[in-house]
């Protein structure tokens, strides 16, 4: 069965520190990756998402993130945090069906 | 800009209550979703539904039903309501064609069995 590991539960980092949220996936096809983010009290947003032939992929806010196929992984960076980053970040994958596989979740905390 | 909506941030229940979770979305999208999220469990599928009366099961569909008798309502039942039930519920939506596209999300419902 396909399955999203995020390995990191909960990060905390100061103000300025770079940031890299890991995330694997298990599945051998093609796949669409997707980066989500859940601000205190607010819907959860899409962040980046991947499907095409560049591996580097920008998304809102200065994230960005790295498809790498040969390690099944899709890693979410930030070379420098700020405070209003605080949320919780969610991996996900699609693998062409209607089935979107979420990963547990990184809670992010950054102190001021 | 998509909005999807739910009728209630808020649900207090009792056990055994049957519970109605409305979600509505604006965009005409053809796919509509309902996840349960937990801490560290993150977004678990109930049921999805391409079009109006067609629905399937996610991961998780026992003691839930749904229903889409209308393209930009999504309903989720929960016949019985049970406190393993206690848990925020997401609804979702995404246009049909693409497995590319985003899913854009209502701001949820906190439900807690009694």
């Amino acid at each position: 069965a396909q399955s999203v590991s995020q390995h990191n539960h909960h990060v905390i980092l100061s103000e300025a520190a770079s940031l890299e949220l890991g995330c694997n996936y298990s599945y051998g096809g093609t796949v669409n990756l997707f980066w989500y983010v859940q601000y205190p009290g607010q819907h959860l947003q899409l962040l980046l998402k991947y499907f095409s032939l560049d591996p580097l992929v920008k998304g809102i806010k200065g994230f960005e993130a790295e498809f790498i196929k040969s390690k099944f992984s899709f890693n979410l960076r930030k070379p420098s945090v700020q405070w209003s980053d605080t949320a919780e970040y969610f991996c996900a994958v699609n693998s062409g069906t209607y089935k979107y596989i979420f990963g547990t979740g990184t809670r992010l905390k950054v102190l001021a | 800009d998509v909005k999807v909506t739910q009728s209630s941030r808020y649900l207090v229940k009792r056990t055994g209550e049957k519970v109605f979770l409305e979600c509505v979305q604006d965009m005409d999208h053809e796919n509509m979703f309902w996840y349960r999220q937990d801490p560290g469990l993150g977004l678990r599928l109930i049921y999805f539904s391409y079009d109006v009366k067609m629905k399937e099961k996610g991961d998780i569909p026992e003691g839930y039903s749904v229903s889409r008798e209308k393209k930009e309502r999504f309903s989720l039942i929960l016949e019985s309501a049970s406190t393993n039930q206690t848990s925020m519920y997401l609804c979702a939506s995404s246009l049909l064609f693409g497995t590319k596209e985003t899913q854009y999300f209502g701001p949820g419902t906190r439900l807690l069995v009694l």
